[in-house]
């Protein structure tokens, strides 16, 4: 069954620290999706980047950026430079292609951030 | 529309109530998904359509939760006899065809007293 696992369950930095985010994941799927997403205290749930598995070209967009390495069946976020406003819920996501692509979720990291 | 939009934002309930929410999936889109966020922040998936179809209702609890997507109506989710730990965030996202959702609603935050 598909699995995402987020062991850091929350983690606490000084605003412009750098701060990694890890996922590890199972699938028995050899085409299947990754995702982060971000839930703000407000509550919404604001999508970041999804990845398909079979491009493991790392991304960059501004301060974030993704690894992802099947190898280590890893997708770890990075937040270069963090800021207050990043203190959030973050989610990794896989994709279940049997079941019509729905989302398994991992339990998420608490990114606390502070002044 | 270009979002998925759910209805109510919030919603109170006393338990044993009835409990009715609304999600409109993006213009095009065929695929409905339905999730549950508990205060522990771990999301529970509930139940799939394609069109007005049942895809995948795995996730659903057999009593008590039902589901529809009717054509030219948002889609439903109703909770019958609401109990306490019914207490929680709905999302509902949307996808086309084959593809995993990207975007998900801004949730229906219910309370059950």
């Amino acid at each position: 069954a598909q699995k995402v696992t987020q062991a850091q369950t929350e983690i606490s930095v000084v605003e412009k620290e750098d701060v990694t985010l890890d996922c590890v994941y199972e699938t028995r799927d050899t085409t299947y999706y990754l995702f982060w997403y971000k839930q703000p205290p407000s509550g919404e749930l604001v999508f970041l980047i999804r990845r398909n598995s079979f491009d493991e070209q790392n991304e960059i967009s501004g301060r974030y950026s993704w690894n992802f390495q099947k190898s280590t069946s890893s997708f770890n976020f990075t937040i270069t430079a963090s800021q207050v406003v990043d203190s959030a819920v973050y989610f990794c996501a896989l994709s279940d292609l049997e079941y019509g692509n729905k989302l398994v979720f991992g339990a998420g990291t608490i990114l606390r951030v502070k002044s | 529309g270009e979002e998925v939009a759910q209805t109510p934002k919030h919603l109170v309930r006393g338990e044993g109530q009835k409990a009715k929410l609304y999600c409109a999936p993006i213009k095009g889109h065929s695929y409905v998904f339905w999730y549950q966020q508990v205060l522990k922040n771990e999301f529970k998936f509930l139940i799939s359509f394609q069109n007005e179809n049942v895809f995948d209702e795995t996730g659903m609890p057999k009593e008590r939760f039902s589901a529809k997507c009717l054509p030219n109506s948002p889609c439903s989710l109703e909770i019958q006899a609401t109990k306490l730990e019914d207490s929680a965030v709905y999302f509902c996202a949307s996808s086309q065809t084959g593809d995993p959702p990207l975007h998900f609603g801004n949730g229906t935050r219910l309370t059950v007293t």
